[in-house]
């Protein structure tokens, strides 16, 4: 089936560093992808849907110039946080939709990114 | 706008007791409706979906049908096993939209 991966899967780093994650479909074209968080216990919060080539749209609340978002290509994505800090902390999931044969579902998943930053 | 209502959890089972995982939705016109599971530290699987009303969705013995009278889609399963134990998410999808999730149920089965 259609791969999304996600990397890295664990990050911890320092107050006021930035980091970034990477989201890649492996064996489709992704046209658009989509970055959630996940607070402990709590449910899955979009965050900004990008599509290739274009501006990524943030959803209500959510800081564009913390939470920097690239599509570059049809096969990758990239979360930059910047200037991370403690209540950064959280779980992030990537996942992609796009032209996939045979694909059961509207997006698929990575596995998750656990940043925590000290 | 497009919502989705599920059972608050958590929820603690003995192993092999019947599991039933509400599921409730809201929207103009029908959807396709899928229940996602994430086991502890990962991201989100497709477990079931069904996209249209009366189809029943099945998979790893969970199963759950498209209600569209009562606008529903319950996850079952006849007898649960310790592996079951992660978060379970409803979730519902038009066309080339969002997916709308509810919040969640945690499972935890008990040996």
């Amino acid at each position: 089936g259609a791969v999304v991966s996600q990397h890295p899967s664990r990050v911890i780093c320092k107050s006021g560093t930035s980091v970034k994650i990477e989201c890649r479909s492996l064996d489709f074209q992704a046209t658009t992808m989509f970055w959630y968080r996940q607070f402990p216990k709590k449910s899955l919060m979009l965050m900004a849907t990008s599509n290739e080539g274009s501006k990524a749209t943030y959803e209500q609340g959510v800081e564009k110039d913390k939470f920097l978002i690239n599509h570059a290509s049809l096969t990758l994505s990239t979360l930059t946080v910047t200037s991370a800090h403690p209540e950064d902390s959280s779980f992030y999931i990537c996942s992609a939709s796009g032209a996939y044969r045979a694909s059961n579902q509207p997006q698929h998943f990575g596995d998750g990114t656990r940043l925590s930053i000290l | 706008g497009d919502s989705v209502t599920q059972m608050e959890g958590p929820v603690t089972l003995s192993e092999e007791a019947f599991l039933t995982i509400n599921c409730t939705y809201t929207a103009t016109g029908y959807p396709s409706l899928f229940w996602y599971v994430q086991y502890p530290g990962e991201g989100l699987q497709l477990l079931l979906k069904a996209t249209k009303a009366d189809d029943k969705g099945s998979n790893k013995g969970f199963e759950a049908t498209y209600r569209k009278e009562t606008t529903s889609f319950h996850l079952e399963k006849g007898s649960v096993q310790v592996s079951d134990s992660a978060v379970y998410f409803c979730a519902l999808h038009f066309g080339n939209e969002k997916l709308t999730f509810g919040t969640g149920t945690r499972l935890t089965i008990i040996p």
